[in-house]
């Protein structure tokens, strides 16, 4: 069965430090996604980022970094320089590549909250 | 592109009554769409999945006389909570994915809509 494990149920950081966030998976597929979403506080899911299981490359798009250990089946997300505006809930998923839909497993989310 | 459309974005109603949430895709042929329930603080969980012309597949535990859902298009799902009940107060969330269009896979959610039955 898929799962998807966010230890952090809370973070709290002051503006401008880093922050990482934690993903670790199971699945018994050889081929998944795994995604990292945002939820501000109306509601609406920000994709941030799919990643093919093929594709290991660590990923940079401005302060967000994903690094990608399939070792570890760990799936962590960096913010660096944290805003204010980064305060939300982060969720992690996983899912099946050729059952578009089945088996997309969220994690349980990290409640962000930067502090000025 | 690859824009989901959802509404109401907040629904109240009473105890009793049905309500239907609307879940468009605005720029692509959705081939299958998903409905997700999400309590406070919670995750989002997996309701069901229904593909354009058949019947929606349903999570374990998930009533399906109680959350309707029709797939009549390939830019339309509609989710009918019926007979709503203050347990059902939650924020409901479609997403849709076409397989046509792979590459839209995951970052077409709609904006939700939450649901408060008095």
């Amino acid at each position: 069965a898929q799962k998807v494990t966010q230890a952090q149920t809370e973070i709290s950081v002051v503006e401008k430090e880093d922050v990482t966030l934690d993903c670790v998976y199971e699945t018994r597929d050889t081929t998944y996604y795994l995604f990292w979403y945002k939820q501000p506080p109306s509601g609406e899911l920000v994709f941030l980022i799919r990643r093919n299981s093929f594709d290991e490359q660590n990923e940079i798009s401005g302060r967000y970094s994903w690094n990608f250990q399939k070792s570890t089946s760990s799936f962590n997300f960096t913010i660096t320089a944290s805003q204010v505006v980064d305060s939300a809930v982060y969720f992690c998923a996983l899912s099946d590549v050729f059952n578009y839909g089945q088996n997309f497993v969220f994690g349980p989310g990290t409640r962000l909250s930067v502090l000025p | 592109g690859a824009v989901v459309s959802q509404h109401p974005s907040r629904v109240i109603c009473k105890s009793g009554t049905s309500v239907k949430i609307e879940c468009r895709s605005l720029d692509f042929q959705a081939t299958t769409m998903f409905w997700y329930r999400q309590f406070p603080k919670q995750s989002l969980m997996l309701m069901a999945t229904s593909n354009e012309g058949s019947k929606a597949t349903y999570e374990q535990g998930v009533e399906k006389d109680k959350f309707l859902i029709n797939h009549a298009s390939l830019t339309l799902s509609t989710l009918t909570v019926t007979s709503a009940h203050p347990e059902d107060s939650s924020f409901y969330i479609c997403s849709a994915a076409s397989r046509r269009q792979p590459t839209n896979y995951g970052y077409t959610f709609g904006s939700g809509t939450r649901l408060t039955v008095v």
